[in-house]
């Protein structure tokens, strides 16, 4: 079974644009959640969606969202970037979700804002 | 929230030798898992480990709810072993990570 993927792995871009990321679960899986890595201040929770839904948010501001397709696959924006959102964006599958089985993450995507 | 310590913060081995990280938990959690986090950074998983212990060839883990804590045992560590191990905690609605144990194996 195919894992977890995400593209773009490597993106640059300038303050104030906005940016994509896109994340394929693996296959049956229906949950996907994202997380940020940046060096100081670790791996934080942005969102989680099932089927289609946001079921969950982290502490965030409103710049940040995301949206679930049918097939699973999601999506996170970034809306008028800051040098601040340079960080690792990984994203994480499950079939069902939180406290329930094993989250899969994805190889992330690197953002760089210069 | 929440809060996750893990320690120590960094580690530094010589290839052969054993080691345990700890991972402490401010509060009941439904679940536990251990990572590592490779160079690229990917997160690997390495156990899901709400209570009990698991073993998976040189490594093993073992999580005592009830004491909020988990540790993991590497034991004739490699080269390879080398990199980032982080335990997160999951309560309904989100996974949380600890701050990570930064491993270094030397030949």
């Amino acid at each position: 079974k195919a894992g977890v993927t995400q593209t773009p792995r490597y993106l640059i871009k300038t303050r104030g644009q906005q940016v994509t990321l896109s994340c394929s679960p693996i296959s049956g899986h229906r949950s996907v959640s994202w997380y940020q890595q940046t060096p100081g201040q670790g791996l934080q929770f942005l969102f989680e969606y099932f089927s289609e839904t946001q079921r969950n948010k982290g502490n965030f501001p409103g710049r940040f969202s995301g949206r679930q397709f049918s097939n699973s696959r999601s999506e996170m924006n970034v809306s008028t970037l800051e040098l601040g959102d340079s960080a690792l964006y990984l994203c994480a599958s499950s079939l069902e979700g939180f406290g329930t089985d094993t989250q899969y993450f994805g190889p992330g995507t690197r953002l760089t804002v210069l | 929230g929440i809060q996750v310590e893990q320690s120590p913060p960094d580690l530094i081995l010589q290839e052969g030798a054993n080691s345990t990280l700890r991972c402490n938990f401010s509060d009941s959690v439904n679940n536990l898992q251990w990572f590592h986090q490779n160079p690229w950074g990917q997160l690997i998983n390495l156990f899901y480990i709400p209570s009990g212990t698991k073993q998976n060839g040189r490594l093993s883990a073992t999580t005592v709810a009830t004491e909020r804590y988990s540790l993991l045992y590497i034991s004739s560590s490699q080269t390879t072993d080398s990199g980032v191990y982080f335990c997160a905690v999951e309560n309904t609605d989100k996974l949380i990570f600890g701050t990570g144990t930064r491993l270094q194996v030397f030949p």
